[in-house]
């Protein structure tokens, strides 16, 4: 059972705006930024999103964090059929002294 | 252009130990402020931490995993391994190493290997 927690699925048709939440602890969100990774079928995890909403070069906009106690929030806007795939929220845990991962989101674009 | 490559064995029997390697290129792991982790994936679930290596050598492992892991470094060969012994089914796994801008107080994996699938079974 993972640390932080995820819903397992979440759907859109494209164009659509899809959010997919990521609860935790004062131990672990409610203390330390919070990552996203995206995992495309059949492919390595890739960083979507770290320090809670700064996207890294190459990452479109339309991806965006949030964070208040101890939830986070990933935001997709304009859902495109290429965003199918999985999301994980990421951060530190200060009780475990390391990285956790959510269980995962998988995201489907009807 | 840094790029991370795994390598190792794809089965290992029960009660063995698993060795993979992940070659770096593009970017020095001995000058690097840089951590480098490893990172498992059992099929069909979700992401696990296993461990992090400073390119001083320190190295960090998750609890769970705490006396079955060792990560160590070859700067010659820009390198670093994993090591974990005692191996069950529930080590099944894609093992992918990645890079680590930070360690404290996050989980900042910038770039990742492709993954290498383990399987253990006799």
């Amino acid at each position: 059972q993972s640390v932080l927690t995820q819903p397992p699925s979440e759907s859109g048709t494209p164009g659509q705006r899809v959010t997919i939440s990521c609860s935790g602890s004062s131990s672990s969100v409610g203390n330390n930024f919070v990552y996203w990774y995206q995992q495309l079928p059949g492919t390595a995890p890739k960083l979507l999103l770290h320090r809670n909403n700064e996207r890294p070069s190459g990452v479109p906009d339309r991806f965006s964090g949030s964070k208040s106690g101890t939830s986070a929030s990933l935001a997709i806007s304009g859902l495109r059929s290429e965003d199918e795939g999985d999301y994980y929220c990421a951060t530190w845990d200060d009780r475990l002294s390391g990285p956790v991962f959510g269980g995962g989101t998988k995201v489907t674009v009807l | 252009q840094v790029h991370l490559r795994e390598s190792g064995p794809g089965l290992v029997k029960p009660s063995e130990t698993l060795s993979l390697i992940c070659s770096v290129s593009g970017d020095s792991i001995s000058n690097s402020d840089s951590y480098w982790g490893w990172i498992r994936q059992p099929p069909g679930k979700g992401l696990e931490w296993i461990g992090s290596l400073y390119y001083t050598g320190s190295a960090y492992y998750s609890p769970s995993l705490e006396g079955r892991v060792t990560i160590s470094l070859d700067t010659s060969k820009n390198q670093f391994s994993l090591n974990l012994t005692s191996l069950t089914a529930a080590d099944t796994a894609i093992y992918y190493c990645a890079r680590e801008p930070y360690h404290a107080g996050a989980c900042w994996f910038d770039l990742w290997g492709q993954g290498t699938l383990v399987t253990v079974s006799s």
